[in-house]
């Protein structure tokens, strides 16, 4: 079946450096890969997504990158700020109508003042 | 916008009784929504696809006799976990869709619920 493996599962920077979580998947079909962060106790909250017929999104310090030959995509973090700090998912979904997103297992980041 | 709300935000119950959890689209109509469970520390587990007016459909190994959802309106679904065990115990996020070929979820607040 469907599969999203995310890496790593913790993930600990210091304050001002950059934090990378890297995400691959199965099912070839995907064409829409979202990101999104999570408190503890909160409900999840998007941060960013991609589209298969783009390779690159930015917006502000988060970008996302996606490899759709390796079935590759990441999130980047640059200037992380200690309310970076949560846990991050990554997820796969053919779109459509009935847009089943597949979770990964999520990263939890830890950014040091 | 695009504001979803889950009630109620804590429940506890005792073992062998049900219990209803309400997920409402409070600004836009959502044709699908969809339930989730999420243990401690772990990922979300999509467990059904809600579409209004229709049955929904389960994710292989949830049992649709247990977890018994009901999308009555484009603005409401319910789930109720009937004669719930402590293994239940979990919390559970909903999410929606306001429409056909809109990509992006709305996730709800989430629902603790402890059965003693």
């Amino acid at each position: 079946g469907e599969n999203v493996e995310q890496h790593p599962s913790t993930l600990s920077v210091q304050e001002g450096d950059s934090a990378v979580i890297k995400c691959t998947y199965s099912d070839s079909a995907s064409n829409y890969f979202p990101w999104y962060k999570q408190e503890l106790g909160k409900r999840p909250q998007l941060i960013i997504d991609i589209r298969s017929n783009v390779g690159e999104k930015k917006d502000q310090r988060i970008a996302v990158t996606l490899n759709k030959t390796a079935k590759h995509f990441s999130l980047h973090i640059t200037e992380t700020q200690p309310e970076d700090s949560a846990v991050y998912f990554c997820a796969a979904s053919r779109g459509g109508a009935t847009n089943k997103l597949i979770f990964g297992t999520g990263t939890l980041l830890a950014v040091q003042p | 916008g695009a504001v979803v709300s889950q009630h109620p935000s804590r429940v506890i119950c005792k073992s062998g009784t049900s219990v209803k959890i309400e997920c409402r689209s409070l600004d836009f109509q959502a044709t699908t929504m969809f339930w989730y469970r999420q243990f401690p520390k772990k990922s979300l587990m999509l467990m059904a696809t809600s579409n209004e007016g229709s049955k929904a459909t389960y994710e292989q190994g949830v049992e649709k006799d247990k977890f018994l959802i009901n999308h009555a309106s484009l603005t409401l679904s319910t789930l109720t976990v009937t004669s719930a065990q402590p293994e239940d115990s979990s919390f559970y996020i909903c999410s929606a869709l306001s429409g056909q070929g809109i990509y992006e979820q709305y996730f709800g607040p989430g629902t603790r619920l402890t059965v003693t």
